[in-house]
């Protein structure tokens, strides 16, 4: 069964510091990885995912991720964060045939202050 | 703009009464889904249907039940079966040519 380990509840971070999330995942294939952020009591925006390729995957809002297969992570990274990052970050991992069936983290939530 | 409408944001029930959550999405995917957030949770799958006219549990369905007859729409009905419904929930839509999910901006349903 696939699944999917954020293992830093709470990060905080200092406005224009560095960011790294952490994810590990479980899949017994080339998973299909994503990172969703989601802002208080909204819904799921999709930042980036990777299906296979370049290992280091761009996405929205200068957020980049690097797929490493040998230690099953898939870390989301920001060289400089903004207050307006502070949300929660989900990791999730998703099968690779057949219908969707994506799992999903249990979430880092960063803060960021000033 | 095409996108995921999830009605009402916000929903209050009574011990033992149904409720249903209603889901439109005018994206022209195939699949919905339905996810239950708790705080220190994650996302929790519930019903997922791949077509109209069919739909799958997911992890957590007991106490919940879902329809889909419009390719559009996928409401789900909290049921008084269900031990403890108050949560965020939100649905979800994907295509069989794009990957990853497109998500509502949820309803959080509180028991009073």
């Amino acid at each position: 069964a696939q699944s999917v380990t954020q293992p830093d509840i709470h990060i905080t971070v200092s406005e224009g510091a560095s960011l790294e999330l952490r994810c590990n995942y479980s899949y017994g294939a080339t998973p299909y990885l994503f990172w969703y952020v989601q802002s208080p009591g909204q819904g799921l925006q999709l930042l980036l995912k990777y299906f296979s390729g370049d290992t280091l995957v761009q996405g929205i809002k200068g957020f980049e991720a690097e797929f490493k297969r040998s230690q099953s992570s898939f870390n989301l990274r920001k060289p400089s964060v903004h207050w307006s990052d502070a949300a929660e970050y989900f990791c999730a991992v998703g099968n690779s045939g057949g219908y969707q069936k994506v799992t999903f983290g249990t979430g880092t939530k960063l803060q960021v202050i000033p | 703009d095409g996108g995921i409408t999830q009605s009402p944001k916000y929903l209050f029930r009574k011990e033992g009464q149904n409720v249903t959550l209603s889901c439109e999405q005018n994206l022209n995917h195939d699949a919905m889904y339905w996810y239950r957030q708790d705080p220190g949770q994650g996302l929790r799958l519930i019903y997922y249907s791949q077509i109209v006219n069919d739909f799958q549990k997911g992890d957590i369905a007991e106490g919940y039940s879902v329809s889909r007859e419009k390719k559009e729409s996928f409401p789900l009905t909290v049921t008084s079966a269900q031990k403890n419904p108050t949560a965020f929930y939100l649905c979800a839509s994907s295509s069989r040519t794009v990957y990853g999910y497109t998500f509502g901006s949820g309803t959080r349903l509180t028991v009073v």
